[in-house]
């Protein structure tokens, strides 16, 4: 069966920590993606992979970055976080070819306070 | 810049009504339109539409693309509550990879 986990469902930060989201697929996709979820915003793509060491910028990229040192592994990382980043992150991964579909995480409620 | 619209953005129905969720699209070089369905954690596909008027079906959901017109519904008949989710549309462009565009999510609540 497709898994896609993440590290933590719940976590609270306080402002200006460093934050590191993780996520794991075992299904040796070579995509993988960050998005976040906010009320009336739908999901926005944060940065996507398409490979191992490699990293592109999605439509939401400032105050995050991302590390990809193994396939089934994608971080997200908020260098100093801040209250706008509030939000929860869900993480999804898919394989390069003619499959699209996207297979999500369940998502880590980050709260900043 | 590519951009995908839902609507109703909530809707509260009884079990047994039949809905209609639409989902209208802007996007260069079109390739395929995804819904998924989110209950309390992750999403979970539902259909890929590539072609106009091509009905896609599961059980009580169906979908159809207008390419012309630029958007898709999703039609749930004989409402459960466990229909009760959120309902997101996402468009592909050709020669992206599998990123995705979504729109804001249409969040239906299924009253018994």
């Amino acid at each position: 069966d497709v898994k896609v986990t993440q590290s933590s469902r719940y976590l609270v930060k306080r402002t200006g920590e460093k934050v590191f989201l993780e996520c794991v697929q075992d299904m040796d996709h070579e995509n993988m993606f960050w998005y976040r979820q906010d009320p009336g915003l739908g999901l926005r793509l944060i940065y996507f992979s398409y490979d191992v060491k490699m990293k592109e910028k999605g439509d939401i990229p400032e105050g995050y970055s991302v590390s990809r040192e193994k396939k089934e592994r994608f971080s997200l990382i908020l260098e100093s976080a801040s209250t706008n980043q509030t939000s929860m992150y869900l993480c999804a991964s898919s394989l390069w070819g003619t499959s699209y579909e996207q297979y999500f995480g369940p998502g880590t409620r980050l709260t900043v306070t | 810049e590519d951009k995908v619209v839902q609507s109703p953005l909530s809707l509260v129905v009884h079990e047994g009504d039949t809905v209609t969720l639409n989902c209208s699209y802007e996007v260069t070089n079109f390739r395929s339109l995804l819904w998924y369905k989110q209950e309390k954690k992750a999403p979970t596909f539902l259909f890929m539409l590539t072609s106009s008027g091509i009905e896609k079906k599961s059980g009580r959901l169906s979908s159809i693309l207008d390419k012309k017109e630029l958007f898709s519904i999703l039609n749930i008949t004989a409402t459960q509550t466990g229909d009760s989710a959120i309902y997101l549309c996402a468009v592909r462009r050709v020669a992206s990879g599998s990123r995705l565009t979504f729109g804001e999510g249409t969040q239906l609540t299924v009253n018994p």
